[in-house]
Order: structure tokens, then sequence, then C-alpha cells
């Protein structure tokens, strides 16, 4: 399906675990986005891309890791999970052409016990 | 730095009544202006957008217009619906920002009651 995907939608993992966030799209986007939001603090960038095999800091990347050998995945890795990444994560995609025009996910709940 | 401002939520409305949601924002050069917004459950979705000062945007009833002397982007709708309810964002993006990545205000979230 055209668009961009999120899995898992929800996930439960324990502290100290590895736990990798999938998010795929079908546009050929340029940018790609991991933000989480949490009660209190709206969204937060994590980390973003802007080209396959580029990727920079954003806000809030510790304990967060990235990648993106292709155009169109852009997985988010918690290497040892914590209780404080309990959160929903979402992943945005952009084209060059559209400043600002971002196309969200539907989110991850992600839970760490 | 760049920083949006929103008014705190949540706002409870009745349906029909007039919305709208404060949204200031500070920049170093001249931004363009965005309203996101999340259905419950859903991703943020671009609501609408405006490029440069006097701009209006609108989009599904509601409006925003891009104020320079204040630096505001106010969301209003005339009347609104129980599908309304949902989380508003207001975000800004500076012309050479790295990465096209925008700058969100905290969000306003809106319930409007039949």
């Amino acid at each position: 399906d055209a668009g961009i995907t999120q899995s898992p939608r929800y996930k439960i993992t324990e502290t100290g675990r590895q736990v990798t966030l999938m998010c795929h799209q079908t546009w050929s986007h340029s940018y790609m986005f991991w933000y989480r939001q949490d009660l209190g603090h709206g969204l937060r960038l994590i980390y973003y891309s802007a080209a396959a095999d580029i990727t920079d800091k954003g806000e809030v990347p510790d304990g967060y890791v990235v990648s993106r050998s292709k155009t169109e995945n852009f997985p988010l890795t918690l290497e040892s999970a914590t209780r404080s990444q309990t959160s929903v994560y979402f992943c945005a995609s952009s084209d060059r052409t559209g400043l600002g025009e971002q196309y969200f996910g539907p989110g991850t709940r992600l839970t760490v016990t | 730095g760049d920083s949006v401002t929103q008014m705190e939520g949540p706002v409870t409305l009745s349906e029909e009544a007039f919305l709208t949601i404060n949204c200031t924002y500070t920049a170093t050069g001249y931004p363009s202006l965005f309203w996101y917004v999340q259905y419950p459950g859903e991703g943020l979705q671009l609501l609408l957008k405006a490029t440069k000062a006097d701009d209006k945007g609108s989009n599904k009833g509601f409006e925003a217009t891009y104020r320079k002397e204040t630096t505001s982007f106010h969301l209003e709708k005339g009347s609104v619906q129980v599908s309304d309810s949902a989380v508003y964002f207001c975000a800004l993006i500076l012309l050479k920002a790295a990465g096209n990545k925008l700058t969100f205000g905290g969000g306003t979230r809106v319930l409007v009651k039949p």
C-alpha cells in the first residue's frame, strides 16, 4: 500500500532489551524523521535523515540508534530500553520540494516494563 | 532559538461553537507556518499552511492568517463539529532549515461535545 507505515503498532518490552521500530514509506521521499510524543512534552525530534546513508541527531537522540541504508526505510533502535523510553513513536517523511510538509505514520506505542 | 507557543488546552466546546487556538512564534528569519492536526489514535496530518506574511491558509473550514507584525498564526473555525475533536499543533520552518525540520508548539487538545 502507498504511504508511510510503522511496525509494530504496539510493543511491550522489558528494561534492557533491544527493540527496533520499523518505518517504511513508498513515496521515495528524501527526508525521514523520528519523533516521540509524551504527555507534557509535545512532539520531540529524535533523529532525522536527509537521504540514504545521511542521518543526524535531533533534540533527544540519547539511547537511540538509526540507520538508513535504503531511501524507503528508516528503522529506529533502542539499544537497551529504559522505562523513560515508554512513549508513542512517530515516523514521518517529506519531499525536498514540500518545505515543512511532513507525512506521518500511524505511530508505535512502546511500553518498557 | 526558534520557538512556537500555543495556548494550553484542553479547549472544550459545544458543537457549532466558534473555535480559536492562539499560536505565536519566535524566529530568526522569515518562517513558513503550519497547522497540523492529530485525530485520536492517529499520526499528525497537515491541516493548512502559509508561506509569507498576510497569507491565509484554509482547509476543512479552518483558517489561519500569517501576521508578521504580531508574529502570530491563530487557527479559527466558525462552527465546530464533534469530528473536529483532536490535538492541534502549530509549527514553523525556516527556508534554510537544515534537514527540513519543523519546530512544533506543544499542541492544544480540543474536545467538541454534542
